[in-house]
């Protein structure tokens, strides 16, 4: 056990519709990190946060957006679903912004199915 | 950009034997760090060992050691003793020390290990 948590496991959702992803971090730890895990894409990295602050963007869809709350749990928000879009969602936690030292713990992910 | 290439899509090994995993990447930077994670089939991303690249002593965990070759940049995995708990998909990924925007993780595509009985 990572020590990172997200729910929920599974979610299966229409086309169209709007997700949210909830993730809670190590404890100490500062940082979210979201990534995609899709069949044809691999593991891709979404966006970071880091104490709050939107630190880092990758490949993450104007269709999605994220947010990190005072007590450090982040929440993915996915609208507007396509059938591209069900995948698995991992967060990850780690004490720092990516400094240094820093090492990313995955926590169990989100299965979203878009039917 | 860094890249990260797998090029064994699948690995086989017997249980109790000796074997290597390879990675290559593109980078431009001095100064990054390497790391393997393993995904079994609960799909839980585990991490298995990490690099800094400023280290010229390959890391080792346990049964898991690297061998880390800054300028041919590679970063292979050797796993010793096989056991049937070691199959998974692995994953190698990097990680720039530049910190702040470049603390994400870029994964290769994977290499699934099968461990035979």
């Amino acid at each position: 056990d990572s020590g990172v948590t997200q729910t929920p496991k599974h979610l299966i959702t229409a086309t169209g519709q709007r997700v949210t992803l909830r993730c809670s971090p190590r404890s100490g730890d500062l940082s979210v990190y979201w990534y995609q895990q899709s069949l044809d894409q691999g593991l891709q990295f979404l966006i970071q946060y880091y104490n709050g602050e939107e630190r880092a963007k990758g490949n993450i869809l104007e269709r999605f957006s994220a947010q990190q709350f005072p007590d450090l749990h982040s929440e993915l928000n996915l609208s507007s679903l396509e059938l591209g879009d069900s995948a698995l969602y991992f967060c990850a936690s780690s004490q720092t912004s990516g400094e240094s030292t820093d090492t990313q713990y995955f926590g169990p992910g989100t299965r979203l199915t878009v039917l | 950009a860094q890249t990260v290439t797998q090029s064994q899509p699948e690995m086989s090994v017997q249980e109790a034997e000796t074997v290597t995993l390879s990675c290559t990447y593109d980078t431009s930077e001095s100064d990054y760090y390497l790391f393997w994670y393993k995904q079994p089939p609960s799909r839980q991303m585990i991490l298995v060992i990490r690099q800094e690249a400023y280290k010229q002593q390959n890391a080792t965990e346990n049964r898991f050691s690297v061998n880390f070759q800054k300028a041919a940049k590679s970063f292979s995995l050797k796993i010793s003793d096989s056991q049937l708990g070691d199959a998974a998909m692995y994953f190698c990924a990097y990680r720039s020390d530049y910190g702040g925007s470049q603390g994400n993780l870029i994964f290769g595509k994977g290499t699934k290990l099968s461990v035979k009985p």
